[in-house]
C-alpha cells in the first residue's frame, strides 16, 4: 500500500531555532516525493520536490530510501514560516497521496 | 492567467440533494484531480484526470462524479449529498500526467451537508 505518515500535527518552535518535519512514506517503487506548504488564507502550493534537490525559502528535504523518510528542514525557522505543511507522495496510476499535515507555529 | 478557479466558495445542502462543483483552469494542464480535506485526514484523491475524455478514481471516489470533457473544466457531481461530504474540496492541475510536476492548486469549496 502506498502511504505518507506525518507524525507530528502540530509543531512549535522559537524564531530562530531548528525545525524538522517529519515525513515517512510506504511505496514500492522508486518513490516521487514533495512538500506542499499552506499559508494562512492562501492556496496549497509547491514548497519543494526531492527530484529537483533545491532549497526553497531556506528548506530541504532529504530522500533516505533506507529510512523510507523525506524530512523536512530549516536550520533557522522564521515567524512567515508558520504554516500548514503537507508531504506527498506521486504513487502508481498518477494517484498522489498526501500525509495529514503539520501545522508548524513559528514563535517570536 | 487566472489558474485554476473553483465555484462556489461555500455551498450548504441538505441531505439526498445533488449538486456540482466547477473545476477551470487556463494552463492547458492535462492532469487535474479532485481533493477533498477532512481533519485529521488530510487531503485524499477523490477523482482525477490525465487528458480530456480519461477519468480515473481516486482514494474515495464513491457518491462522486467527474467528467472530462475538454481540456479545461473538471467538474465534480454529487449525485446524493450525505452529511460524511461535509468537507472542504480542492481542485488541482499540473502540466503533465506523472512525473514531477508542480501541482498548482485551487482556492477551495467549503460545502456543509445537513
Amino acid at each position: 500500500a502506498q502511504r505518507v505518515t506525518q507524525p507530528e500535527k502540530l509543531l512549535s518552535v522559537f524564531k530562530g531555532a531548528p525545525v524538522e518535519l517529519k515525513c515517512n512514506y510506504s511505496y514500492s517503487g522508486s518513490p516521487e516525493l514533495f512538500w506542499y506548504v499552506q499559508y494562512s488564507r492562501q492556496r496549497l502550493q509547491l514548497l519543494l520536490r526531492h527530484i529537483s534537490r533545491e532549497s526553497i525559502k531556506g528548506f530541504t528535504a532529504d530522500l533516505n530510501k533506507g529510512e523510507t523518510s523525506f524530512h523536512l528542514k530549516k536550520p533557522f525557522a522564521q515567524e512567515e514560516d508558520s504554516a500548514m505543511y503537507y508531504c506527498a507522495l506521486l504513487g502508481g496510476g498518477n494517484q498522489f497521496y498526501f500525509g495529514t499535515g503539520t501545522s508548524l507555529t513559528v514563535i517570536p | 492567467n487566472a489558474g485554476v478557479t473553483q465555484t462556489p466558495k461555500f455551498q450548504v445542502l441538505k441531505t439526498g440533494q445533488s449538486m456540482t462543483l466547477q473545476c477551470a483552469q487556463d494552463m492547458n494542464h492535462e492532469y487535474m484531480s479532485w481533493y477533498r480535506q477532512d481533519p485529521g485526514m488530510g487531503l485524499r484523491l477523490i477523482h482525477y484526470s490525465v487528458g480530456a475524455g480519461i477519468t480515473d478514481q481516486g482514494e474515495v471516489p464513491n457518491g462522486y462524479n467527474v467528467s472530462r470533457s475538454t481540456t479545461e473544466d473538471f467538474p465534480l457531481r454529487l449525485l446524493s449529498a450525505a452529511p460524511s461530504q461535509t468537507s472542504v474540496y480542492f481542485c488541482a492541475s499540473s502540466l503533465v500526467a506523472g512525473g514531477p510536476s508542480e501541482q498548482f492548486f485551487g482556492p477551495g469549496t467549503r460545502l456543509t451537508v445537513l
